[in-house]
């Protein structure tokens, strides 16, 4: 119940295309949603988030759609660039007890900008 | 500011022996994460320190890994004796505080092999 469902595996798009990766979740008690990138051989990185009474949350190239009803969100990256290229990863943040959370990660998708 | 240091880089076991790896946070983080990478996949949560005490480690096998994080800052993940599928990229992660939407940063890990 605490799983995070993503697709694509992978995926390849233009040089100024969209790229979009989808997620899905179980567990309504999931209150925080970021995406991460991750790069060849470093950690992840915080990329965006967003937070469950919000549609839609948008930085720069970046934007998540949210879908609480349906229980999805996903990542559009607009003008995908090939320094793009890299590992996306959703991920869902489930409250513990007290004020602690745990974030539990998609399974990755990679994203190959070609020229 | 300086980012999440690990260490060693890479590490090749045989199976059965032990290994220790090595973790410093950001400076004034209370949280530090471990996550195991298995190649593929998303990170998964191994154990999740708010300074010295352990808000969560319901993931981490407890009969051959073991972390302790003494002081409440460097942190120390140990397994013994390794297996075969422990061969993944260790993940040391820092956060300011331990509640829901923190940002988490990542160490770029330690990359374990064991054969």
């Amino acid at each position: 119940q605490q799983q995070v469902k993503q697709s694509p595996q992978s995926l390849i798009v233009q040089k100024g295309g969209i790229s979009i990766i989808n997620c899905a979740y179980e567990n309504t008690a999931f209150d925080y949603f970021p995406w991460y990138q991750q790069f060849p051989g470093k950690g992840p990185a915080l990329l965006i988030a967003i937070r469950p009474d919000v549609s839609e949350k948008k930085e720069g190239r970046f934007t998540i759609s949210f879908n609480k009803s349906a229980k999805q969100f996903s990542l559009h990256i607009m003008d995908s660039q090939p320094g793009d290229s890299a590992t996306y990863f959703c991920a869902a943040d489930f409250p513990l007890t007290g004020t602690a959370s745990k974030l539990t990660f998609g399974t990755g998708t990679r994203l190959q900008v070609t020229l | 500011e300086a980012g999440v240091a690990q260490s060693p880089r890479y590490k090749i076991i045989e199976k059965r022996q032990s290994v220790a790896f090595w973790c410093n946070p950001i400076s004034g983080h209370a949280t530090l994460y471990w996550y195991q990478q298995i190649l593929g996949q998303g990170p998964k949560l191994l154990i999740q320190f708010q300074n010295n005490g352990v808000v969560d480690d319901s993931q981490l096998p407890k009969d051959r890994f073991s972390a302790e994080r003494l002081k409440g800052v460097d942190s120390t993940l140990k397994i013994q004796p390794a297996k075969l599928e422990d061969s993944a990229v260790y993940l040391c992660a820092s956060s300011v505080g331990t509640g829901g939407y923190e940002k988490l940063f990542f160490g770029s890990g330690t990359q374990l092999s064991v054969l």
